[in-house]
This record gives C-alpha cells, sequence and structure tokens, in this order.
C-alpha cells in the first residue's frame, strides 16, 4: 500500500527567505506525485504535478518541486516567500488502476506560516 | 470554466441527525471523488464514481454513508444517523480522465460538517 509523510507539521519562515516542505513516499511502482495548497477557507488548488521526465517540476505561484527516486522524495521548494503563501501543504501520491480507481494518498499536511 | 462546486459549505448538525452532502464537478469530468479530513488527520479517500457507477468504495467507513450519482453529474454523500467522529471536511474532486490513466484531480472547496 502506498503512503505519504510529510515530516514538518508546522513551519514558520520569514517573508522573502526560501521555503522548502518535504515530502517522502512509498509506492511499489513508479509513482505519480502531487503538491496541494489549502489557503485559509479555501479549497485544494493543484501547485504542481510530477508525472516522469523531468525530475524538476515547475508549478504555479513560483513553486517547484524535485523528484528523487533513490530518496523517495518530493520536495517542494519556493526561493522567496510572500506572505499569501500562508496556508497548509499537502503532498500526494496517485496509484494507477485498471480497475479500481485513481485515488490520491495524502501526507498530513505542513501548515506554513510567514511572518513579516 | 467553473470548478468543482460543494454544497453546503459548512454545516452544524446533532448526532443522529441526517445530513446530504452535493458535489457539482467539472463539466465534462466523468471521474467523481469523495474525501475526508477528520480533525488533525490525513485526507482520506471515501469512494470514486464513474459516470454514474461505483468503481472503488472502499474507503466508505460504514453503511452509515450513502453516495449517489444519479445520471452521472452531480453526486450526493448522505449521513445517515450522523455519529460525532464524522465531523470533519469533505472534499470532492473531479477529473476527466480514463481509469487506468495517470490523472489530475481538481478539488472543491469542502464541506465543513459538525456534528454536536
Amino acid at each position: 500500500a502506498q503512503s505519504v509523510t510529510q515530516p514538518d507539521i508546522h513551519i514558520t519562515v520569514s517573508e522573502g527567505a526560501s521555503l522548502e516542505l518535504r515530502c517522502n513516499y512509498s509506492y511499489g511502482a513508479t509513482p505519480y506525485l502531487f503538491w496541494y495548497v489549502q489557503s485559509p477557507g479555501q479549497g485544494l488548488q493543484l501547485l504542481l504535478k510530477y508525472f516522469s521526465g523531468d525530475t524538476l517540476v515547475q508549478g504555479i505561484k513560483g513553486f517547484e518541486a524535485e523528484f528523487k527516486r533513490s530518496q523517495s522524495s518530493f520536495n517542494l521548494r519556493k526561493p522567496s516567500v510572500h506572505w499569501s503563501d500562508a496556508a497548509e501543504y499537502f503532498c500526494a501520491v496517485g496509484a494507477v488502476s485498471l480497475t479500481a480507481g485513481n485515488k490520491l494518498t495524502f501526507g498530513g499536511g505542513t501548515r506554513v506560516l510567514v511572518k513579516p | 470554466e467553473a470548478g468543482v462546486t460543494q454544497f453546503p459549505s459548512h454545516s452544524v448538525i446533532e448526532k443522529g441527525q441526517t445530513v446530504t452532502l452535493r458535489c457539482d464537478p467539472i463539466s465534462g469530468h466523468d471521474n467523481l471523488y469523495w474525501y475526508r479530513r477528520v480533525m488533525g488527520k490525513e485526507i482520506k479517500f471515501l469512494l470514486h464514481f464513474v459516470k454514474e457507477s461505483k468503481q472503488d468504495e472502499s474507503g466508505m467507513p460504514n453503511n452509515r454513508f450513502l453516495a449517489e450519482r444519479t445520471g452521472g453529474t452531480y453526486s450526493t454523500l448522505k449521513v445517515q444517523p450522523a455519529e460525532l467522529e464524522d465531523s470533519g471536511v469533505y472534499f470532492c474532486a473531479s477529473s476527466q480522465d480514463r481509469v487506468g490513466v495517470r490523472e489530475t484531480q481538481y478539488f472543491g472547496p469542502g464541506t465543513r460538517l459538525l456534528v454536536l
């Protein structure tokens, strides 16, 4: 069974500083991976995804993530954080099944607080 | 293009009552998913529809939960009778890809359910 671990429950970062959120997954085959963000009072918004190919993927809002198969990781980064990046971030792994659905397995989330 | 919508945004009910949540997927999306996040836990898969058929309902917690998708458009999730542990945020997601391929799911804003 697949699983996702986000080791950091909370992260506080100063505005303008860099941000890195960790994500480790366990999956028996080649995974496909997502990062979603939930801003206060909002739903889940897709930031970026990795299906195959280039292991460094670019997303919206200046975010990027790097897939490292050897480390089973898919860490999310942003070079310079803005106050509007304060939110909860979720890493997810998808399973491809010809018979069942393509359900996502989520990590527990990392809540990011941005200091002025 | 309108995104996934969910109604109501919030619901507060007493234990033993019935609540029905509604999800309208993105137009043309055959796949519809329900997920749930109970307090402090991960977002967990509940079930998956392809059009009006249940493809995978392995995540449904018990028979107090009933999901329907008549006509393959919107879906409802009924909880009857509601228990305290049903409190949480219920997310709906949709995608247009075929089962068996990697897909991107788009999420709605969620329904926040509180059972007192």
